[in-house]
């Protein structure tokens, strides 16, 4: 059973770019979360969703950052017109949708993104 | 105050000894605890989940107090591959999100 899937695992992206950073989750999973880890800091929640819906996106900066999370493929954390302060290690985590194990998440391996 | 606190560290602990860990939070309505660690530059790998007073797992046990408020990481005969960031996780009330920890790092030493 593949774990959570995020590609690319590194991406270099000059101020004013977009980047894009894509996870599957888990196989049988339905809930997707976006956290961003700053260097030398915690990991910050971003953004919970399910299938074509935004759930609880209440840790996502105001401007230039999206996410979706379609019915078919992967879900997408947009960020636009980077800036150096959005160089950060991005994880997708995934959990199942029921049963007692339902609040338990499980991270894919990360996007680094650094801005120059 | 911040929601999940956690003692940096560093934990220096020699091969064979037993290490705690403590993580406070803020949230009275918090229910489900989590415990995980990262090695260097990688993602956070679940350990140990936490719903009523505590749990065990081989050298690991892993403690909740309501009352105070913090739940604890024991982790016994330390191994040098133990050697990690700990993170506590903290989903607060009815929400899905996990509140983490800054972390403690461990290192055990040969």
């Amino acid at each position: 059973n593949a774990g959570v899937m995020q590609n690319p695992r590194h991406l270099v992206r000059r101020r004013g770019q977009e980047a894009r950073l894509r996870c599957s989750p888990m196989k049988g999973h339905s809930h997707v979360y976006w956290y961003r880890q700053l260097p030398e800091e915690g990991l910050k929640f971003m953004v919970y969703l399910q299938k074509e819906n935004i759930i609880d996106e209440s840790g996502m900066p105001k401007e230039r950052f999206s996410a979706e999370f379609p019915k078919e493929g992967p879900s997408i954390l947009r960020i636009q017109q980077v800036v150096r302060g959005d160089s950060a290690a991005y994880f997708c985590a995934s959990s199942p949708p029921g049963g007692r194990a339902h609040y338990e998440q499980y991270f894919g391996p990360g996007t680094r993104l650094t801005v120059t | 105050r911040k929601e999940v606190e956690q003692d940096p560290g560093p934990f220096n602990v020699p091969e064979g000894a037993t290490v705690a860990f403590n993580c406070t939070y803020s949230n009275s309505a918090s229910q489900s605890f989590f415990w995980y660690r990262q090695d260097c530059r990688k993602e956070p790998k679940l350990l140990m989940s936490v719903y009523s007073s505590g749990n065990e797992d081989g050298r690991f046990t892993a403690q909740l107090n309501r009352a105070s408020q913090y739940i604890s990481l024991l982790i016994r005969d330390s191994k040098l591959s133990d050697s990690a960031t700990y993170l506590c996780a903290v989903k607060p009330g009815s929400a899905r999100r996990l509140t983490f920890g800054s972390g403690t790092q461990l290192t055990v030493l040969p």
